[in-house]
């Protein structure tokens, strides 16, 4: 079974509407990460957790909100989705404890496509 | 905005050519990790070289840093037609919080 998932794998949906994207992971790791990824852009942060309870903003985070509610789950939510948000959504965790410095173990990705 | 700038954007070799990929960023990092992603999935790490590293070896991957330029490079040597993927840089800059800043890729093809 995957360490990292991401549930829905794909999403179509409607200007306004709320959205939200999951992500589990297997791995026991405390941190957790959200990007998107735009053709041509690479990733980029849009919020990230530390721990549970634990919220940071990342370089894209207008327009997105996310829970941590437990160690092993991270959720992002766009309020109002809108057609620029349309990308591939990738959540991934790491733990330097392991001792592979920040080393990120990536979801299979969630692609949104906002009308 | 992106820490690291990836050269060149697309590269297109054949089945056991060496390929290099070239990764600049602008601060002061810890380390520069290198990830790997098919078409449309995950990324998948490779390899990750610390700041007071010059050279790493992982199997066909070789990557070099050089901190006084802010630049790094992976070399893929004889490349097989399943490394097509895209490759992406990622520092984990001082000061950031652990937070890595990926660059925008380099789309490799290998083909027969």
């Amino acid at each position: 079974d995957a360490d990292v998932t991401q549930t829905p794998r794909n999403r179509i949906t409607k200007t306004g509407k709320r959205i939200m994207l999951e992500c589990s992971q297997t791995k026991g790791h405390d941190r957790m990460y959200w990007y998107r990824q735009d053709p041509g852009l690479g990733l980029r942060l849009i919020y990230y957790s530390f721990d549970v309870k634990d919220i940071n903003k990342g370089e894209i985070s207008d327009g997105y909100s996310v829970s941590r509610q437990a160690q092993a789950k991270f959720s992002l939510s766009l309020e109002s989705a809108i057609p620029n948000q349309t990308a591939l959504y990738f959540c991934a965790t790491s733990d330097p404890r392991t001792g592979a410095v920040n080393e990120q173990f990536f979801g299979p990705g969630t692609r949104l496509t906002v009308l | 905005s992106q820490q690291g700038e990836e050269d060149p954007q697309a590269l297109s070799i054949q089945e056991g050519e060496n390929a290099t990929m070239n990764c600049s960023y602008k601060t002061s990092i810890n380390n520069l990790q290198w990830y790997r992603q098919n078409s449309g999935r995950g990324l998948v790490h490779l390899i990750l070289i610390r700041s007071n590293e010059r050279e790493k070896h992982s199997g066909r991957l070789r990557v070099t840093l050089d901190t006084s330029k802010k630049s790094s490079s992976l070399l893929i040597t004889a490349s097989r037609a399943a490394d097509t993927a895209s490759y992406f840089c990622a520092t984990d800059g001082t000061g950031t919080a652990s937070k890595l800043t990926f660059g925008t890729g380099t789309r490799l093809q290998v083909t027969l």
